[in-house]
């Protein structure tokens, strides 16, 4: 198992540029959920999904847009990036959000917007 | 509003000695308190976690002792090993609200 991995590790965009982050699992868990990651500020919950074609938002989705068309990819757009979206972005998943199970999380990308 | 906090953003401990996180959650419902440990570079990994229905729960060098009453839970390390140096976070079981993190720095 590769567990979760992400793409790519390091990226850096201008204001205004577009991109995706790409998150995939293969441990078939429903689960799934985006994190940045800010001096200070820990672990702040972006997006998650509980299951395939089901997403919400977490504590900071602003700038942000998911979707989950299959079980293992979980990819976190950014439509118009902002110097305010430099951070380090982790992907996680779990088997269920229902149950007791910790999350897997992925090596995370680090973002620089200029 | 943070909904589990982390209080003491850093943490120095002699090689040997105890170390002890703490994290303060606001939310009596919530039932079961994961912690995690990350290394620079990396994501972070899962350490150890406790159900409300315990208020002990030990891994090795690792034991979380949760208190209901207080709102409480701490992380304690013993003996404490450089390789421990890491940021540690607790999150409640749905980890949609994580602490901001204490970062140990184990000494030899």
């Amino acid at each position: 198992n590769a567990g979760v991995t992400q793409t790519p590790k390091f990226q850096v965009l201008k204001t205004g540029q577009s991109m995706t982050l790409q998150c995939a699992q293969d441990m078939n868990h429903e689960y799934m959920s985006w994190y940045r990651q800010d001096p200070g500020m820990g672990l702040r919950l972006i997006h998650y999904s509980v299951g395939a074609g089901i997403t919400d938002q977490g504590e900071v989705p602003n700038g942000y847009n998911v979707s989950r068309s299959t079980t293992e990819d979980f990819p976190l757009r950014l439509l118009s990036a902002a110097p305010s979206q430099t951070s380090v972005y982790f992907c996680a998943s779990s088997y269920s959000l229902a149950d007791y199970n910790e999350q897997f999380f992925g090596p995370g990308t680090r973002l620089t917007v200029l | 509003d943070q909904q589990v906090k982390q209080n003491s953003p850093s943490l120095s401990v002699q090689e040997g000695r105890i170390s002890i996180l703490n994290c303060d959650y606001t939310n009596s419902m919530f039932d079961y308190f994961l912690w995690y440990k990350k290394y620079p570079a990396e994501g972070p990994t899962f350490l150890i976690s406790i159900s409300s229905i315990k208020d002990k729960n030990e891994d090795g060098r690792f034991t979380v002792f949760l208190n209901k009453s207080a709102k409480h839970l701490s992380l304690h390390i013993v003996p404490s090993q450089p390789g421990d140096s890491a940021v540690y976070f607790c999150a409640d079981r749905h980890a949609l609200n994580f602490g901001k993190g204490t970062s140990l720095l184990v000494t030899p």
